[in-house]
């Protein structure tokens, strides 16, 4: 039962680098969601997928593409990469955007930006 | 928009203490509200959630949380803590569609 499953776990880039963090969820769920952790901010919405096709920006989505490729896979692209953006990114998703629904993340990809 | 604040960082207990996690919320009618934990090196899970009723909420792993609209508060208690229960702790809310956090409290467990 894998459930939210995030790749790869530790990257190291340097400035102007791109890459793409993967994310994967396997509970047949609608919406998905980017999230960034830094000390002391708590988490910030990147970007999120209410639905397959539908993306919409977060609180922080400035440096940052999404892509929701299917129902299961929604990924998240740094086109040119800034120290600024070092941080754990997290995956989440749940059945749907209500208040109902909780949220289940995956176990984080810890990325450092020099 | 709504928003919810912790405002304790860091809290240290020792094991077979009880525990108090802070959490206070702005907003005017009644919010839903939630409490995630987040073990080292892992992904967030959810706790308890209060949507409306009864005010004291039962978690998993023995955790209760109780709404107080005077105070415009939702703590976080547990009557006695276990060494694995060090981890940081989120409260969130809802705004605008999307749940939002506040800054977390990490918790340590005294031997």
């Amino acid at each position: 039962n894998a459930g939210v499953t995030q790749t790869p776990k530790f990257q190291v880039l340097k400035t102007g680098q791109s890459m793409t963090l993967q994310c994967a969820q396997d509970m047949n769920h609608n919406s998905m969601y980017w999230y960034r952790q830094d000390p002391g901010m708590g988490l910030r919405l990147i970007y999120y997928s209410a639905s397959e096709g539908t993306t919409d920006k977060g609180e922080v989505p400035n440096g940052y593409n999404v892509s929701r490729l299917n129902k299961r896979e929604f990924s998240l692209r740094l086109e040119s990469a800034a120290p600024s953006q070092t941080s754990v990114y997290f995956c989440a998703s749940n059945r749907d955007t209500s208040y109902n629904s909780p949220l289940h993340f995956g176990n984080g990809t810890r990325l450092t930006v020099t | 928009a709504q928003s919810v604040t912790q405002p304790d960082i860091h809290i240290t207990v020792s094991e077979g203490a009880s525990l108090e996690l802070r959490c206070n919320y702005s907003y005017g009618a009644t919010p839903y509200l939630f409490w995630y934990v987040q073990s080292p090196g892992q992904g967030l899970q959810l706790l308890l959630k209060y949507f409306s009723g009864d005010t004291l909420v039962q978690g998993i792993k023995g955790f209760e949380a109780e709404f107080k609209r005077s105070q415009s508060s939702f703590n976080l208690r547990k009557p006695s803590v276990h060494w694995s229960d060090a981890a940081e702790y989120f409260c969130a809310t809802p705004s605008r569609g999307k749940l939002i956090f506040g800054q977390g409290t990490e918790l340590s467990v005294k031997p």
